[in-house]
């Protein structure tokens, strides 16, 4: 069965200081791994999406790397607009309706 | 429409009862998907719909589960005699074709079974 698994659950930090969201996974037959943010009472937001290891994805402050084993959501100077939940989720061997989320890693960014 | 729309946003019921849930997907999407999410847990798969089908039911919890999707637009998901384990956010999600890439997702159904 494919698992997802997120680290760490809740990450706080200041305003510029930049850090990085784990995401490992089991999965037979990987087809794509997908990072998605969700705000509060909303659905995910759609991110990126990788589908080999050694990929990277840009878009503003975000940038997420992927490997055989993991993938990594890292933030550089992040801004209190990315408090956010960030979710990641994987397209195995289920099938293309079968993605497996992650618990998610909830991030605050103070000022 | 510019999004996915679920409806109601809210929902409370007593345990037993029936309820239904509505989604409305994406204008010209053909993959509609339901997903469920309990606190502290991960997003459920619950049905995936390609057009009016539903090729793989395998997520839905119980038979007390069940779906619809007509016209190849608007779904329904059916809770019947609801229990107190049903309590979750209830999400459907919109895709282009039946690929799981750029998934659009709705504000979600917030249901209480008290």
């Amino acid at each position: 069965e494919d698992q997802v698994t997120q680290s760490p659950e809740a990450l706080r930090l200041q305003e510029g200081e930049s850090s990085s969201l784990n995401c490992s996974y089991t999965v037979s037959g990987l087809r794509g791994l997908f990072w998605y943010r969700q705000d509060p009472g909303k659905g995910p937001e759609f991110l990126f999406t990788l589908y080999s290891a050694g990929e990277e994805k840009e878009k503003e402050r975000l940038k997420a790397t992927l490997t055989k084993k993991e993938s990594f959501l890292h933030i550089t100077a992040p801004k209190p607009e990315d408090s956010a939940t960030y979710l990641c989720a994987t397209d195995g061997s289920g099938g293309y309706q079968k993605v497996t989320f992650g618990t998610g890693t909830k991030l605050q960014v103070i000022p | 429409g510019a999004g996915v729309s679920q409806s109601p946003s809210n929902k409370v019921t007593e345990k037993g009862k029936d309820v239904e849930l509505r989604c409305d997907p994406i204008s010209g999407h053909t993959a509609l998907y339901w997903y469920r999410q309990s606190l502290g847990q991960g997003l459920e798969f619950l049905i995936y719909f390609q057009g009016n089908s539903a090729p793989d039911k395998s997520g839905l919890p119980s038979d007390r589960f069940s779906a619809e999707r007509t016209g190849g637009s608007v779904s329904t998901l059916t809770i019947q005699r609801t229990q107190q384990e049903d309590s979750a956010v209830y999400l459907c999600a919109s895709s282009l074709r039946s690929t799981n890439e750029k998934l659009f997702f709705g504000s979600g159904t917030q249901l209480s079974v008290l």
